[in-house]
């Protein structure tokens, strides 16, 4: 079974701080998805990472897929009140077309 | 993009009865997924729906309890059948549109009493 641990599980900031949230596995991935989710609503995708080593930016976000496809963060500079929501990593196992979603992190901005 | 419509949004059911979400896509596709959520946690895929085969169950459910139909390229259903206050949940329709990324609907929370 894969398995993707996400790290933390919860986050509690001020706004204007920097952080970041970790996705690992023992598997390897033919791509990892951030998506963000908040209340009531589904989750939406904010990237998709498919190279080893790949770096990719979002405004303030930035995402990195590890060399060996097998791990994945997240990092938000300056956060605001405005990002806080559920933050999902999800893997995709190589030819499945399914997702499998790591645990989570709630991350709170406080003004 | 795709829009993705659930229904009932929410709902407050008796133990032992059944409800049967409906979503709809706005246009056609492939692959549709079921998944189940806890509030504030993270998803479990439930099913894989294709149209026009048996959906194709993760370990841990099964099509007795939960049965999906997927009668044409843009509808499925999920029932959640001789429910207990355990299936309390939100539940999620998505769909995929490609390179694995997925649409996913708004959700339909089920209190089970």
């Amino acid at each position: 079974t894969q398995l993707l641990e996400q790290s933390p599980q919860f986050l509690s900031i001020q706004e204007g701080e920097n952080l970041t949230v970790y996705c690992n596995s023992s598997s390897v991935f033919s791509s990892l998805q951030w998506y963000r989710q908040e209340p009531g609503e589904g989750p939406v995708l904010l990237v998709t990472v498919v190279t080893g080593g790949e770096v990719k930016k979002l405004k303030r976000l930035t995402f990195q897929f590890g060399d060996a496809r097998k791990d994945s963060s997240l990092h938000i500079t300056a956060a605001q009140p405005g990002d806080t929501g559920l933050y999902l990593c999800a893997g995709s196992p190589w030819g499945t077309g399914k997702l499998i979603f790591g645990q989570g992190t709630t991350l709170q901005v406080k003004p | 993009s795709a829009v993705i419509s659930q229904k009932p949004s929410r709902d407050i059911c008796q133990r032992g009865t059944s409800l049967t979400i409906q979503c709809q896509v706005d246009s056609q596709v492939t692959m549709m997924f079921w998944y189940r959520q806890q509030p504030g946690q993270s998803l479990t895929l439930i099913a894989t729906a294709n149209q026009g085969s048996e959906a194709t169950y993760e370990s841990g459910f099964v099509i007795d309890k939960f049965p999906i139909s997927r009668p044409n390229l843009t509808f499925s259903t999920l029932t959640v059948s001789n429910m207990s206050p355990e299936d309390s949940s939100i539940y999620l329709c998505s769909v995929d549109r490609g390179i694995d990324e997925q649409y996913f609907g708004p959700g339909t929370r089920l209190t089970v009493t």
